[in-house]
């Protein structure tokens, strides 16, 4: 699977939209771009997934370069319940079986 | 829908001691999957199951077992408890055509705390 990069960290004000970015310069045709977030020690929560087009859920919303080589998660109002690490992952699904979390982003949502 | 459980949520070992952790999953989801994580890092696939019947090895295997019961159920057994072995342990499941996916998005439980002393 293609390996993502990711910026450490970001603050956002509470009731914000965060706009989470990700590289993923190498992604292949059949890989999907997935985004999930860890809330402090809990098990992984699945957000989001594209391949090339524009997803919104009820959740979030991802944007996916036309080139693919980028993307960007959207959490349209953000509470202090969003803050987490979010991981962008790029997977091809069956197959593959792994999910590659890398080091992810920490978002701090400020009141 | 209770999604994925496992169980317990914490459990202290000494070194030497067998254990195994449990997980099931509501989902009728044909895969499922041991995942371990250590203090800041990523999550390390363990094994896996592609489908009832069938265990794969993952990145991490050396240390463990693991046994498909049936559709529903995922176990991960520790023979022989060592120190390197504390960790946060998740399991996932996933199938095709759930959710809002048309590809094998992976369903993760609340995980088990194990403390290996």
């Amino acid at each position: 699977d293609a390996k993502t990069t990711q910026p450490p960290s970001m603050d956002c004000a509470e009731g914000r939209a965060a706009n989470l970015p990700c590289n993923h310069s190498t992604i292949s045709g059949n890989e999907y771009v997935y985004w999930y977030r860890q809330i402090h020690s809990q098990g992984p929560q699945y957000i989001i997934h594209g391949l090339k087009n524009n997803e919104t859920n009820e959740m979030a919303s991802l944007i996916i370069t036309e080139d693919r080589k980028s993307s960007t998660l959207i959490l349209p109002h953000a509470t202090l319940r969003d803050t987490a690490v979010y991981y962008c992952i790029a997977y091809t699904g069956a197959g593959s079986y792994q999910l590659t979390f890398g080091k992810g982003t920490k978002l701090s949502v400020i009141p | 829908n209770a999604g994925v459980t496992q169980t317990p949520k914490f459990q202290v070992l000494k070194t030497g001691q067998s254990m195994t952790l449990q997980c099931a999953q509501d989902m009728n989801h044909n895969s499922m999957y041991w995942y371990r994580q250590d203090p800041g890092m990523g999550l390390r696939l363990i094994y896996y199951s592609a489908s009832e019947g069938t265990t794969d090895k993952g990145e991490v295997p050396n240390g463990y077992n693991v046994s498909r019961l049936n559709k529903r159920e995922f176990s991960l057994r520790l023979e022989s408890a060592a120190p390197s072995q504390t960790s946060v342990y998740f399991c996932a499941s996933s199938g095709w055509g759930t959710g809002t996916g048309t590809t094998d998005t992976q369903y993760f439980g609340p995980g088990t705390r194990l403390t290996v002393l």
